[in-house]
């Protein structure tokens, strides 16, 4: 399968840990986005890439949260002194060269849960 | 951006039409309206796109009114396999490689 793929699919911790997710974009893609979504929303935009560079990133990241692409191939996002709103699951999307339509692609997320 | 507004959910048979309606009366010139869907516990898939005229690929059609301040997405014969939230998306022409902003969307669910 040459999908977009995330690692973990699930994440159980607890408040105060850190956690960190990767996310694997399709092959030469060079835009690679992450996603928040809580149960019963469409997802929430939080930040995305061209290629290495970290092209915007939206309120919702706060400190505590950072995110890589530090080849410009495979992300990291990870969430510092996590929080009970934290809970949510996290998409990871990445598309091709820039076009009209301009098709995202999504992982099946990683669901985080923060006791 | 723009605003799109969908009902919060609609039904429909086994091997129907459905129309899924969309309503952005903010819609700017430049504006392309999407669809994406999102079927249970996976993440948001592409459906189609338009900018001013019907568009149909093997999933589905998208008609655009002619002031474009409102667009239906058809599936042409509802399977229970399309039972998913539906979201209407407007991006501007030039931020093509930009963020999705989601709203809601429209949950389907599909009777056998």
């Amino acid at each position: 399968d040459t999908g977009v793929s995330q690692d973990p699919r699930h994440k159980i911790t607890k408040r105060g840990q850190n956690v960190t997710f990767r996310c694997d974009p399709i092959s030469e893609h060079n835009r690679l986005y992450w996603y928040r979504q809580t149960l019963g929303q469409g997802p929430e935009f939080l930040t995305y890439f061209q290629n290495e560079a970290q092209l915007e990133k939206s309120r919702l990241l706060s400190d505590r949260f950072s995110a890589e692409r530090p080849k410009g191939s495979f992300s990291t996002l990870e969430i510092q002194r996590t929080e009970q709103g934290d809970s949510a699951m996290y998409l990871c999307a990445s598309s091709p060269k820039v076009r009209v339509g301009n098709e995202q692609f999504f992982g099946p997320g990683t669901r985080l849960t923060v006791l | 951006d723009a605003k799109t507004t969908q009902p919060n959910s609609m039904e429909s048979n086994e091997e129907e039409p459905v129309h899924l309606p969309c309503n952005h009366s903010t819609i700017s010139g430049t504006d392309y309206i999407h669809w994406y869907r999102q079927l249970p516990s996976q993440g948001p898939e592409y459906v189609i796109h338009g900018l001013t005229s019907n568009v149909n690929n093997r999933m589905a059609s998208l008609a655009i009114a002619e002031d474009r301040k409102s667009s239906t997405l058809i599936l042409h014969r509802a399977t229970l396999r399309d039972a998913a939230v539906y979201y209407c998306i407007l991006r501007v022409s030039y931020n093509q490689g930009g963020k999705l902003i989601f709203g809601q969307g429209t949950e389907l669910s599909v009777k056998p």
